[in-house]
């Protein structure tokens, strides 16, 4: 039930580029992207809810395709900063339920 | 910019204890949520609360666990009786009704270990 991510681990120079894949088995009413860095919080990204539909955020931006069931999320001449544990969470269900979280990519950048 | 806390940062207790971690949801928020992370591994939902009442749980939610709001701002996770496994990051976080997104935000979390 839970969401597969992959790569499990990437290793980046600074102002290169990746993609975070996450795909669900089942039918997905939406999908929600957390970065964690050591020690601390997941600090939510974006969530994606139509099909189809990307989002952004700075120089992250995602992609969700209801369809595939699946979801992608894009780094862009990635920083330092954007080092950390990235998890997608997919809802149990359908509306205000809480969110099965996938085992997380962790993403080096270095100089 | 309203943000969720947890207190304590760190609490260490002996297997069979009863410990307490506590929550301060935003203000406005009426879904409250409990996870944890055992270290090195992904998050894992615990519990979901609205309305004063558990609308959701895990199966590693059991017995050993009960959630509680005492007043209007607080949320409490009790462990009962602390096993060795409990041992993890448990994070608090909540949600708000309105709007048409469904952001749940996560407190710093409480870094539990039972020795």
């Amino acid at each position: 039930q839970q969401p597969v991510q992959s790569p499990q681990a990437v290793i980046l120079r600074e102002g290169e580029d990746a993609v975070i894949n996450c795909s669900s088995s089942k039918a997905l009413y939406s999908v929600h992207w957390y970065r964690q860095k050591h020690g601390e919080a997941p600090v939510f990204l974006m969530i994606l809810l139509k099909g189809g539909e990307q989002k952004g955020h700075e120089k992250i931006s995602a992609s969700f395709n209801e369809k595939k069931q699946q979801s992608s999320l894009y780094l862009t001449a990635s920083q330092l900063s954007y080092s950390g544990t990235y998890f997608c969470g997919t809802p149990l269900g359908s509306g205000n339920t809480p969110l099965v979280f996938g085992k997380g990519t962790r993403l080096s950048v270095i100089a | 910019e309203p943000e969720v806390t947890q207190t304590p940062s760190h609490q260490v207790t002996q297997m069979g204890q009863e410990v307490i971690l506590r929550c301060v949801p935003i203000s406005n928020h009426l879904y409250f949520y409990w996870y944890r992370q055992i270290l090195g591994q992904k998050v894992e939902f615990l519990v979901s609360f609205y309305n004063n009442e558990i609308s959701e749980k895990s199966e590693i939610f059991d017995d050993q666990f009960s959630v509680e709001r005492p007043d209007g701002s607080n949320f409490t996770l009790k462990i009962r009786s602390t096993k060795l496994e409990d041992s993890a990051m448990y994070f608090c976080a909540s949600r708000g009704l309105t709007g048409g997104t469904y952001e749940q935000y996560f407190g710093p979390g409480t870094r539990l270990t039972v020795t």
